[in-house]
């Protein structure tokens, strides 16, 4: 069965640009949440989305943001990038109720 | 607000050896709690997953164990192997569906 999907795995930006990341969930998977990894934070969580309604929110500032469509699929957008937002940023995606998250293999963001 | 604490934070093991690692988290009011393993730039793979009524779960060399009235998990691996080497991340959800990760202990296995 497939796992979930990040795309793309790798991205280089220029400071102030703005960029959209996509992750494809489980099938069946309908929860779809997003974390930052950063060396000196660790694994901090972005938010998630449960029937493309967001659910939860992180304590990250407005230029990070998220959306689901109706077939559980999710893109987060981060605007005006700074160069602290360089970081992998993980989806994970799980059944309702949780039953344990399956994560994606990431996508790495390096502003510059 | 939940903290998850990792204990040790780098560990060093000769292949072979059976190792212990430990996972402390503050709120006890915990329904699950997951392992994970992370090898450097990749995801996280999910290792085990332990619900709030059980005590221990097993998976071939890796075992997990939770007591939540102490707020403690632990995972033992029995017969290290090189291919072990990794970040080993726990991780416990609060009732929104949101991970409280650990800083992870990171193992290294000598040949």
């Amino acid at each position: 069965k497939a796992g979930v999907t990040q795309t793309p795995r790798y991205l280089i930006k220029t400071r102030g640009q703005q960029v959209t990341l996509s992750c494809s969930p489980i099938s069946g998977h309908r929860s779809v949440s997003w974390y930052q990894q950063t060396p000196g934070q660790g694994l901090q969580f972005l938010f998630e989305y449960f029937s493309e309604t967001q659910r939860n929110k992180g304590n990250f500032p407005g230029r990070f943001s998220g959306r689901q469509f109706s077939n559980s699929r999710s893109e987060m957008n981060v605007s005006t990038l700074e160069l602290g937002d360089s970081a992998l940023y993980l989806c994970a995606s799980s059944r309702e109720p949780v039953t344990g998250y399956t994560f994606g293999s990431g996508t790495r963001l390096t502003v510059v | 607000k939940q903290e998850v604490t990792q204990i040790p934070a780098a560990l060093s093991v000769p292949e072979g050896e059976n190792l212990v690692l430990n996972c402390s988290f503050t709120d006890s009011a915990i329904y699950n709690l997951q392992w994970f393993r992370q090898d450097p730039g990749k995801g996280l793979t999910s290792l085990l997953l332990i619900q709030s009524s059980q005590r221990e779960q097993t998976s071939g060399r890796l075992n997990a164990s939770l007591d939540k009235s102490s707020g403690r998990s632990t995972l033992y691996i029995a017969a290290s192997q090189p291919g072990d080497s990794a970040t080993y991340l726990c991780a416990v959800p609060n009732t929104g569906n949101q991970f409280y990760f650990g800083t992870g202990t990171s193992l290294t296995v000598i040949p």
